[in-house]
């Protein structure tokens, strides 16, 4: 069975710190890797994909990818408590067209002024 | 949740009715989806449709019907609702990268 896993968290950070986010994944085909961001009581919201191995910055988000060790990382600089938010890590099923993601259960951020 | 929308917001049920879920997308790409969301569960694929006219079975889709026709819209039905069935629903569309995917703003069911 395919899984992408997160740690649940909480993760509490202070204000200006930076967070760490961390999913490993069971698929070693999987190419594309998508963070996602969830308020409470809202819908998921993409802050990040990332394709290739090595960084990808974004503002202060910094997604991490190294597929050789099946994990994909966040960073987030400055954190700041409208950060606070449960972060969902998903992964491409496999390689080739299926457009199906696996999701990881979700890390929660709260970030403490 | 910019091109995707989804009808009710919210709603109640007694066990036993019926009820559709309407989502419907102006981004004009091909693949939607319907998951739940319910605590400790995370996101659960219920039906996806990689384009118009087709539909597949995700992880959890006993219970539940679904209706592809056409490019816009993608509606999810419950025949007879159950307990079981109170969730948090979304409806997400594929967008024009690769294979990243936007979601609606959500279904809040209760099935009493």
């Amino acid at each position: 069975q395919k899984e992408v896993e997160q740690n649940s968290g909480p993760l509490s950070v202070p204000e200006g710190a930076i967070a760490s986010l961390n999913c490993t994944y069971s698929d070693r085909g999987s190419q594309s890797f998508f963070w996602y961001r969830q308020y409470s009581g809202k819908s998921p919201e993409l802050i990040m994909f990332i394709y290739s191995n090595g960084d990808k910055e974004d503002g202060r988000f910094t997604a991490q990818l190294n597929k050789a060790s099946q994990y994909v990382s966040l960073l987030i600089r400055d954190s700041q408590p409208s950060d606070s938010a449960t972060y969902l890590c998903a992964v491409k099923e496999g390689a080739g067209n299926n457009r199906k993601l696996i999701w990881g259960l979700g890390t929660s951020l709260a970030v403490n002024p | 949740n910019a091109g995707v929308t989804q009808t009710p917001k919210f709603q109640v049920l007694k066990t036993g009715q019926s009820m559709t879920l309407q989502c419907a997308q102006d981004m004009n790409h091909n693949s939607m989806y319907w998951y739940r969301q319910d605590p400790g569960m995370g996101l659960r694929l219920i039906y996806y449709s990689a384009s118009e006219g087709t539909t597949d079975k995700g992880e959890v889709p006993n219970g539940y019907n679904v209706s592809r026709l056409n490019k816009r819209e993608f509606s999810l039905r419950l025949e007879s609702a159950a307990p079981s069935q109170t969730s948090v629903y979304f409806c997400a569309v594929t967008g024009a990268g690769l294979h990243e995917q936007y979601f609606g703003p959500g279904t809040r069911l209760t099935v009493t």
